[in-house]
């Protein structure tokens, strides 16, 4: 199977910790994304970070990507009870089709 | 801006069934893709459309139907329906590209008694 490994399946933390999700993938990839799905409800773009970038922020989020190990990951800092969701990753197989190809997600609960 | 759409959004429908479960995107977004999310299996990819008119096989294409006559809309038929396409389906849609940020619907819920 070329689905990527999301870890830990699922992780519960107190409001204003950090998170941080790891995912994992077998093959050369173009780019790898970041998603969130609040229950209930479709998935929202968080992040998109390519082959030749290491790391990319936006707002409380940080995402890094290491080619060599195959491996990214996502941290959330100071989350906040609203951060609570699904949390997906999803990669691009380098030169076929270019299609997404999704983890099977960390179930994120961040406690008030 | 509605963005992008699905209906309805809970179905029930019975074994042998044909369902057709539709997608509207307001964007004018070239590629547009269906996936359906069940537990232990994450989201996998069933069909997906680089344009009007042109539509390929994602990972579990058997049972389904799709078509494209018009970029906006991309229905996704079930011909005969069996329990194990009870499932949640969602529709997304790219502007870009195919491995690029894709926008997802609401989903469908699809029971198949």
């Amino acid at each position: 199977s070329q689905q990527g490994e999301e870890d830990p399946q699922a992780l519960s933390i107190q409001e204003g910790e950090n998170a941080t999700m790891n995912c994992s993938y077998k093959t050369s990839i173009n780019n790898l994304q970041w998603y969130r799905q609040n229950s209930g409800r479709g998935l929202v773009h968080l992040i998109l970070i390519r082959s030749n970038e290491r790391e990319k922020h936006s707002g409380r989020l940080r995402v890094t990507l290491d080619t060599s190990k195959k491996s990214s990951s996502l941290l959330i800092t100071a989350s906040r009870a609203a951060d609570t969701a699904s949390y997906f990753c999803a990669h691009m197989i380098y030169n076929q089709g270019g299609k997404l190809i999704f983890g099977q997600g960390t179930e994120l609960s961040v406690k008030p | 801006d509605a963005g992008i759409t699905q209906s309805p959004r809970y179905k029930i429908t019975e074994t042998g069934r044909q369902v057709t479960l539709m997608c509207h995107q307001t964007w004018s977004h070239s590629y547009m893709f269906w996936y359906r999310q069940d537990l232990g299996h994450g989201l996998r990819l069933i069909y997906y459309s680089a344009a009007a008119d042109i539509t390929d096989k994602g990972e579990v294409p058997d049972g389904y139907v799709v078509s494209r006559s018009k970029t906006e809309n991309f229905p996704l038929t079930l011909e005969s329906a069996t329990r194990s396409q009870t499932s949640v389906y969602f529709c997304a849609s790219s502007e870009t590209g195919a491995g690029e940020t894709q926008y997802f619907g609401p989903g469908t819920r699809l029971l198949v008694l």
